[in-house]
């Protein structure tokens, strides 16, 4: 299997401000590392994901940061907005039967102060 | 990107009935399915991995004869919760697709 650690559990920043949370995952084998955020009551829903074939990857106001030979990988949100409340879940993949599954993150509520 | 959806939104029921909860793939197909569980405040985690055609796949400390899963076609897996008890109150939670897992959006059980 796969454990993977996040940190912190809880962040709040100055809105306008940047947002960082860091996951650390033990199965070298591990090459799909997708990040969700979570509102209450709802389902996970993909915000950015990395393969282990790229170290970095971004999307507007988001990115990714991957380090391979550390086990760690990395979400950065910048110019954070009321709306980028919420609880924000990273993960690791791993295979088994076949499938390619994946191991949650514990998780970190951000909350941003307007 | 892909929808999946989940039926019912939220259930409640009394100790020792069966739940029945439906994920649909809507725009695409799945030969794999996931289930995760989710308790307040807690991170998800994989039940089950429902496979089209064949048996499901449980992880260590779920009880398959509890958590009946069948996916009997490419767009839909269903999970029964069996017997259903105060402490399988939980936040149940299905995803699918292939290079990305989309979620559906859960189901509620309250087990009275």
């Amino acid at each position: 299997g796969e454990n993977v650690e996040q940190h912190p559990s809880t962040l709040s920043v100055q809105e306008g401000d940047s947002a960082v949370i860091k996951c650390t995952y033990s199965d070298s084998a591990s090459n799909y590392f997708p990040w969700y955020k979570q509102e209450l009551g709802k389902g996970p829903q993909l915000i950015i994901d990395i393969r282990s074939n790229v170290g970095e990857k971004k999307d507007q106001r988001i990115a990714v940061t991957l380090n391979k030979t550390a086990k760690h990988f990395s979400l950065h949100i910048t110019e954070t907005q009321p709306e980028d409340s919420a609880v924000y879940f990273c993960a690791a993949s791993w295979w088994s039967f076949g499938n390619e599954k994946l191991t949650f993150g514990t998780g970190t509520r951000l909350t941003i102060i307007p | 990107g892909a929808v999946v959806s989940q039926h019912p939104s939220r259930v409640i029921c009394k100790s020792g009935t069966s739940v029945k909860i439906e994920c649909r793939s809507l725009d695409f197909q799945a030969t794999t399915m996931f289930w995760y569980r989710q308790f307040p405040k807690q991170s998800l985690m994989l039940m089950a991995t429902s496979n089209e055609g064949s048996k499901a796949t449980y992880e260590q400390g779920v009880e398959k004869d509890k958590f009946l899963i069948n996916h009997a076609s490419l767009t839909l897996s269903t999970l029964t919760v069996t017997s259903a008890h105060p402490e399988d109150s939980s936040f149940y939670i299905c995803s699918a697709g292939e290079d990305e897992q989309f979620f559906g959006p859960g189901t509620r059980l309250t087990v009275l």
